[in-house]
Parts: structure tokens; sequence; C-alpha cells
């Protein structure tokens, strides 16, 4: 079984202040990891993804993202906020094959505001 | 290239009624899943199909059900509407089932159940 937290349902940021967006994931097998937004009315964009190899992971729009095995972990971050950043972000995680076949385990969200 | 495709984007249907949505994944793609979003349960996994099977499937009760057609263009179908039924529908669409591909998302089919 897999599960994903995301600690805070909203942040709250300057511009142009550092952005962190936690979150935390239990599976029992070598998970794969990603981060997706969603900006209002509309579908989910990948940000990054993490599956092997380096565990720092960098993503579109000056994310990344860093897998801590240790602290069952992958927290978003970014050095300085955009107003076009404020959205919601997902976590994700999934596994390889058999009953995870195209299954993406969604954490609860965190809502993005972002103030001028 | 084009994304992935979901037809209609909003709907109102009456409770009782079923309900069918369509998805066209990216070109060369041959896994569609859908998932359900609503504002109290979050994101929830409905079913994958791959090659016109059903690999996976979600906690959803069996008015739920959906097809993957040859050209791996797949519908989902909802009878009996229920009020809590609204929701927004996503589907998306991966190259392969491997779990560590990217798994893209279309904009999302609005049902409002009245």
């Amino acid at each position: 079984a897999q599960s994903v937290t995301q600690l805070g349902s909203h942040v709250s940021v300057s511009e142009g202040a550092l952005v962190l967006l936690r979150c935390n994931y239990s599976s029992s097998v070598p998970p794969y990891l990603f981060w997706y937004v969603q900006y209002p009315n509309q579908g989910l964009q990948l940000l990054l993804k993490y599956t092997t190899g380096a565990t720092l992971v960098k993503g579109i729009n000056g994310f990344e993202a860093e897998f801590k095995k240790s602290e069952t972990s992958f927290h978003l971050t970014k050095p300085s906020a955009h107003m076009s950043d404020a959205a919601e972000y997902f976590c994700a995680v999934s596994n390889a094959g058999g009953t995870s076949y195209g299954k993406l385990t969604f954490g609860q969200g965190t809502i993005l505001t972002v103030h001028p | 290239k084009a994304g992935v495709t979901q037809t209609p984007r909003y709907l109102i249907k009456t409770r009782g009624q079923q309900v069918t949505l369509s998805c066209s994944p990216i070109s060369g793609h041959r896994s569609v899943s859908w998932y359900q979003q609503t504002p109290g349960q979050g994101l929830q996994f409905l079913f994958e199909y791959f090659s016109e099977t059903q690999r996976n499937k979600g906690n959803f009760p069996g008015r739920f059900s959906g097809r993957q057609f040859s050209n791996s263009r797949s519908e989902m179908n909802v009878s009996t509407l229920e009020l809590g039924d609204s929701a927004l529908y996503l589907c998306a669409s991966s190259l392969d089932t491997a779990g560590r591909d990217t798994i893209y998302f279309g904009e999302g089919s609005w049902l409002t159940v009245v």
C-alpha cells in the first residue's frame, strides 16, 4: 500500500520569498514520486518526477525537489516565488507495475498563495 | 503534439441518469487512466486500461465503468447518477505502465448532478 501526506493545505508566501511545500510518502517498495500543479479550471501539469538516480530533481518553472529516503520525504522548493506560481500543488506516488498499473496516489493538495 | 483531450468539458445531468465521458490519449500512448477529483475526497483513481484491457481498478462502485478501444481512446460511464458523483473527471495517458513513466492529464470533464 502507498500513501502521501502533504503538510499544510494552504501556504502563503510573499513574491520573491522561498517556496517550500512538504510531502511525505509511505510505500512498501521503492517509490516513484511526482509533483503536479493545477491551475483553476485546468487539469494537472507535471512539475517534476523522481524515479531513480540523482535524488535532487529539477523541474519546470524553477522548481526542484529532493528525495530523502531516510525521511520518506519529497519536498518541493523554489528559491523565489512569482505571482504566477499561485495554484494548487499535488504530490503523488506510484510503484512499478503490479497493482499500481497506471495508478498515482495523490496527497490532498496544497494551495499556494503568493502575495505582492 | 496534441495533449490528452476530453469531451465534453462541462455537463449537467439529473439524478438517476447515466453519463458517458470520452478521452483521446496522446498519440502513441497505450495506457489510459481515469481519476475523480472532488473537494472532499481529493484525487482518486478510478481505473486504468492498457491495450483494451482493464488492468487496475480503484475502490468505486460498479456504477462506474470504462472501456478502451483499439485506437486507445477511452470512455467512462457512470450509471444511475447520484448527487455525490458531481466532480471533475480527469483522464490521463502514458506511454506504458511501468510506473515511472510520466502520466499526462487532460483538462477534465466537469460533471454536475442535480
